[in-house]
């Protein structure tokens, strides 16, 4: 079975300083990896994916993150955070393999950036 | 393109009456997904489909629950008879390949009092 853990719940950063949020993942085969962010009363947007190749992938917003095949492992990063990053951030994983075409997601990270 | 369009926004009902949501996937999608977002369950998978055929529906809570993808372009999630326990967020998402990220709608907030 495939799952996602996102091991804290809440992560505080202040404004311009990086900020880091944490995803590990347990799945038989190649995973496929992606990351959303959700406003309030909104619905959860990509930001982005790893499918294969370059272990560092670049999405949107200047979010980058970095896939560890031997941690299994694919944190999320930016370098300088912004008040507007803000935001509930889910992790999400795919097993084409053994999962069928089901996209599982982790219990999410809410972040905060005080200014 | 108008994304995933879901409706209602919100939803108040009282237990045991039949509430039906409804979604629009994004034109061209093969994959159409229902998931419930609550705070002690956090994103549940229930069902998807796949070329309007159901594919996995075992995240179905009960057979209170059903779904249903007529056509390419529409999809109902229905509960009857609902619960005040079934009282959360309910979106809808599609996507195409099987490497594609999904597309969420705003999704429907259900209260059932």
């Amino acid at each position: 079975a495939q799952s996602v853990a996102q091991p804290e719940d809440q992560v505080n950063v202040a404004e311009g300083n990086p900020l880091t949020v944490k995803c590990t993942y347990s799945v038989s085969g190649n995973p496929y990896l992606f990351w959303y962010v959700q406003y309030p009363n909104r619905g959860l947007q990509f930001l982005l994916k790893y499918i294969t190749g370059d272990n560092l992938v670049k999405g949107s917003y200047g979010f980058e993150a970095e896939f560890n095949k031997s941690q299994t492992s694919f944190h999320l990063k930016k370098p300088s955070a912004l008040v507007s990053d803000s935001a509930l951030y889910f992790c999400a994983v795919r097993s084409p393999n053994t999962g069928g075409f089901k996209t599982i997601f982790g219990a999410g990270t809410r972040l905060f950036v005080k200014a | 393109d108008a994304g995933v369009i879901q409706s209602p926004r919100h939803e108040v009902t009282e237990m045991g009456q039949e509430v039906t949501l409804r979604c629009k996937p994004i034109s061209g999608h093969d994959y159409l997904f229902w998931y419930r977002q609550t705070m002690m369950r956090g994103l549940e998978l229930l069902i998807y489909f796949n070329n309007n055929v159901p594919i996995d529906d075992s995240g179905m809570p009960e057979d209170r629950f059903s779904a249903k993808m007529p056509n390419a372009s529409f999809s109902t999630l229905k509960i009857q008879p609902s619960e005040p326990r079934d009282s959360a967020v309910y979106f809808c998402a599609s996507r195409t390949k099987k490497d594609s990220p999904l597309h969420f709608g705003n999704g429907t907030r259900l209260t059932v009092t």
